[in-house]
């Protein structure tokens, strides 16, 4: 599976659009881009996946460059609980597939 | 919510001992992967069930040792469990179809200490 690169931390100001950017230049055109949230101690979440469409979901919208070697996770309206790490994961789908989560971004959202 | 569940949610065992963790999947689901995330890091891939059998291992020795169950559960051992396998434990379960590996979804996790 492609590496993948964030920055470490980000801040966002309550009520403001979360822009979160990876970069993931070796990834090969039968993988995915899969963003993961986790809060404090608990289970990764899912966020949303894609291939080279933009996506958007309930939770987030995912921008995909034409080349695919970078993306951008979007929280249209971060609130406090949007605080957490966040993972951006470059993954195929065959059997055994796993997911290689790097160190992520620390998203914190304040008042 | 995702509908898996892991038990315990805590343990503490001690150096040498065995530990059991247990993970059910969520509805429909039919593949398991085991993850252990150390203190400060990213989770890092154990290995994955599909139809009772391993399939797909990461770089861990063979003292973690896993079952998957005809009900799609699954559990997790570690025999001659060491300080630096002190972590929380997830289980993420998915669904297989053909050629296709599903989204994995994860419990809560179980946290380890051993001392």
């Amino acid at each position: 599976d492609a590496k993948t690169t964030q920055p470490p931390s980000m801040d966002c100001a309550e009520g403001r659009a979360a822009n979160l950017p990876c970069n993931h230049s070796t990834i090969s055109g039968n993988e995915y881009v899969y963003w993961y949230r986790q809060i404090h101690s608990q289970g990764p979440q899912y966020i949303i996946h894609g291939l080279k469409n933009n996506e958007t979901n309930e939770m987030a919208s995912l921008i995909i460059t034409e080349d695919r070697k970078s993306s951008t996770l979007i929280l249209p309206h971060a609130t406090l609980r949007d605080t957490a790490v966040y993972y951006c994961i470059v993954r195929g789908t065959g059997t055994a597939s796993k997911l290689t989560f790097g160190t992520g971004t620390r998203l914190q959202v304040t008042l | 919510e995702t509908g898996v569940t892991q038990s315990p949610t805590h343990l503490i065992k001690t150096r040498g001992q065995q530990v059991t963790l247990r993970c059910s999947s969520q509805s429909g689901h039919n593949t398991v992967s085991w993850y252990q995330q150390a203190l400060g890091q990213g989770p890092q891939f154990i290995f994955q069930y599909y139809r009772e059998e391993e399939n797909g291992r990461g770089n861990f020795p063979p003292r973690f040792s896993g079952l998957q169950f005809p009900n799609y559960s699954s559990e997790l051992n570690v025999n001659a469990l060491e300080l630096d396998d002190s972590a929380l434990y997830l289980c993420a379960s998915s669904l297989w179809q053909g050629r296709v590996s599903g989204t994995q979804y994860f419990g809560p996790g179980t946290r380890l200490l051993v001392l």
